[in-house]
């Protein structure tokens, strides 16, 4: 069976530090894999979705950036955070013919 | 393109009672649509989804939804709500042959569970 993971669970980050979340998917091959952000109170932002390796589409202009150096590894970071981009991160995987969308465990990350 | 609305940000039922949870869709092909449940500190799990084969849908944990084309809705129901239903539910649409893969979600409904 599939699944999904993401580190770190949680991290607290200082106003313009830098920022490297991964998201790792188990179990198939060649997944479709999406970054969102959902922030206090508020729906799911999709930020980037990647259909295959060095393969990035970006939804939202920010100062955040995804790359995709493996085939089931998908990583999102930041050369300087912002307030801003404090909120819960969840990767997602699909494939298949519909596609459907399965998140790993997220990431909450707070920026002071 | 494509949208979701989810009406009512927040539903409070009785335990026991039933579990009305609204979601209109506007999408220019016929779409996929999906719900999923997020508890808290919790990543996102599908409950169910409708991709053009039966118009109701059962999924997990005994909630269902029908697609009604006529009223450009996705409706998810349970006839008994239970304490462990309580959480936040998202309704998202897809619009197949499009070239987007990406799903659009709704901004959510948090259900509360009174006891």
């Amino acid at each position: 069976s599939q699944t999904i993971h993401q580190w770190p669970a949680t991290l607290v980050q200082p106003v313009g530090s830098p920022l490297s979340l991964e998201c790792t998917v188990e179990g198939t091959s060649n997944p479709n894999l999406y970054w969102y952000r959902q922030a206090a109170g508020r729906g799911l932002q999709l930020l980037f979705y990647s259909v295959g390796i060095g393969q990035i589409s970006s939804e939202v202009p920010q100062n955040l950036s995804a790359s995709r150096p493996q085939d089931r590894q998908f990583i999102l970071s930041s050369k300087k955070l912002l307030l801003s981009d404090s909120g819960f991160y969840l990767c997602a995987w699909s494939g298949g013919g519909t596609d459907t969308q399965y998140f790993g465990p997220g990431t909450r990350l707070t920026v002071l | 393109a494509q949208s979701v609305t989810q009406l009512g940000s927040h539903v409070s039922v009785s335990e026991g009672a039933l579990v009305l949870l609204r979601c209109n869709y506007s999408s220019s092909v016929p779409p996929y649509l999906f719900w999923y449940v997020q508890y808290p500190n919790q990543g996102l799990q599908l409950l169910l989804k409708y991709t053009s084969a039966a118009t109701l849908v059962k999924g997990i944990n005994g909630f269902e939804a029908e697609f009604k084309k006529s009223e450009t809705s996705f409706h998810l129901t349970k006839p008994s709500a239970h304490m462990s239903d309580a959480a936040e539910y998202f309704c998202a649409v897809r619009a197949p042959d499009t070239g987007r893969r990406a799903l659009t979600f709704g901004s959510g409904t948090r259900l509360q569970v009174q006891p």
